[in-house]
């Protein structure tokens, strides 16, 4: 088993529609990611969490750390937000954080 | 602001030969990583450095090395190139060792044939 899973593996939607991307790791974490990979392949990071909830525009993060587990939302998809996202979790190796990351989950929102 | 500068984008390198992988960050960020991604597969950590003279492998460290003689530079290098060492490559840092977000570089696609 990963230590860190996504689901869905790939996921469709219209264009204005609610998007939540879930994330399950196994292990104890500093922190997690959530990152976005462009057709590109560029990475861009989309949030650091340790706790709580965290919002930016039309992108909303939780996380609870009891149950290890946190959710990516989208509200209002638009084609552009297209994308591979990515949860990472940080780990505390030896005084630097070390990242282990999922499969991604890839996002297709349709006009 | 150029953030994390990897160089090059493309490179097809023939079984045996070797190369660097460049990469430059500007924002005086003490910890720097190199990442593969294969298709389907999550980021595999090769190496990382968390200050200038100091490096340490990370997963998948066989069949390269790295260096880091300045804060700004972490170049990988590819010993004998085999056709495992087919994926493309990230180059990424950040400022804290609690955490912080990742600044990534865009890529660098290597094929060996």
């Amino acid at each position: 088993k990963n230590e860190v899973e996504q689901s869905p593996q790939n996921l469709t939607a219209q264009e204005g529609e609610f998007i939540t991307i879930n994330c399950s790791y196994s292990v104890g974490i500093s922190a997690l990611h959530w990152l976005q990979q462009h057709p590109g392949g560029g990475i861009v990071s989309l949030f650091m969490l340790s706790s709580g909830k965290k919002k930016h525009g039309r992108l909303i993060a939780t996380i609870n750390i009891q149950e290890k587990h946190s959710s990516l939302h989208i509200t209002a998809s638009h084609p552009r937000d297209s994308a591979v996202y990515i949860c990472a979790v940080g780990l505390i190796i030896q005084g630097a954080q070390k990242l282990v990351f999922g499969q991604g989950t890839r996002l297709t929102i349709n006009p | 602001n150029a953030g994390v500068t990897q160089t090059p984008k493309f490179r097809i390198l023939k079984i045996g030969q070797s190369m660097t992988l460049q990469c430059t960050q500007d924002m005086n960020h003490n910890y720097m990583y190199w990442y593969r991604q294969d298709p389907g597969m999550g980021l595999k950590l090769i190496y990382y450095s968390v200050g200038a003279g100091i490096t340490d492998k990370g997963e998948v460290p066989n069949g390269y090395n790295v260096s880091r003689s300045t804060t700004e530079d972490f170049p990988l290098r590819l010993e004998l190139a085999a056709p495992s060492q087919t994926s493309v490559y990230f180059c990424a840092s950040s400022y804290s060792r609690t955490g912080g977000s990742l600044y990534f570089g865009e890529g660098s696609w290597l094929t060996v044939v």
